[in-house]
């Protein structure tokens, strides 16, 4: 019931396109839903969070999309910039609990 | 500038050795947190701490030893107990109710010779 499953592993966009990373997760108490970016030798920095009352938070070219019902959220990068390759991890947490992270995706842009 | 600091950013162990491994923050934040990460892999929880003189076994915890005698410091000592301790190590912080996420220090790769 704690687990975040997050997928895919590994991905490759082309430049200009779009990355699209996807969380699920099964406790209904979970209430802050964060994204974190992580460059090679670095610690992880957050992204953009949502809370479960919306369905979308824009920030920039990235977008978390969250599913209630589907107990889903999702992260879009539009215009994917080689910049962007890196490792996300989505999280979620349940008040003051600690976040429990997905297993992370590595993210490639090809030029 | 506020922030979590961890040092050193690279560190050698022996076999048989204990090392420590240092996270200061000052962020007035109440909980911390120690994290492993091998390569290629995700996060994995060791120990944490949500205030001073308390602190609770993660997922991983055997092997390592913490304290939290101060709020700003959280060190993580790796222990000989831990049979395969080279490994990414991270250190962060959050703050009341983790409302704004955690802030993540930059690291310690430990490597054993």
């Amino acid at each position: 019931q704690q687990q975040v499953k997050q997928s895919p592993q590994s991905l490759i966009v082309q430049k200009g396109g779009i990355s699209i990373i996807n969380c699920a997760y099964e406790n209904t108490a979970f209430d802050y839903f964060p994204w974190y970016q992580q460059f090679p030798g670095k610690g992880p920095a957050l992204l953009i969070a949502i809370r479960p009352d919306v369905s979308e938070k824009k920030e920039g070219r990235f977008t978390i999309s969250f599913n209630k019902s589907a107990k889903q959220f999702s992260l879009h990068i539009m215009d994917s910039q080689p910049g962007d390759s890196a490792t996300y991890f989505c999280a979620a947490s349940k008040g003051a609990q600690k976040l429990v992270f997905g297993q992370g995706t590595r993210l490639t842009i090809n030029p | 500038d506020g922030g979590i600091t961890q040092s050193p950013k690279y560190l050698f162990r022996k076999e048989g050795q204990n090392v420590t491994l240092s996270c200061e923050q000052n962020l007035n934040h109440d909980a911390m947190y120690w994290y492993r990460q091998d390569p290629g892999q995700g996060l994995r929880l060791i120990y944490y701490s949500q205030i001073v003189n308390d602190f609770q076994k993660g997922d991983i915890a055997e092997g390592y030893s913490v304290s939290r005698e101060k709020k700003e410091s959280f060190p993580l000592t790796v222990t000989s107990a831990q049979k395969n301790p080279t490994a990414f190590y991270l250190c962060a912080s959050a703050g009341q109710g983790v409302l704004y996420g955690y802030t993540f220090g930059s690291g310690t790769r430990l490597t054993v010779v």
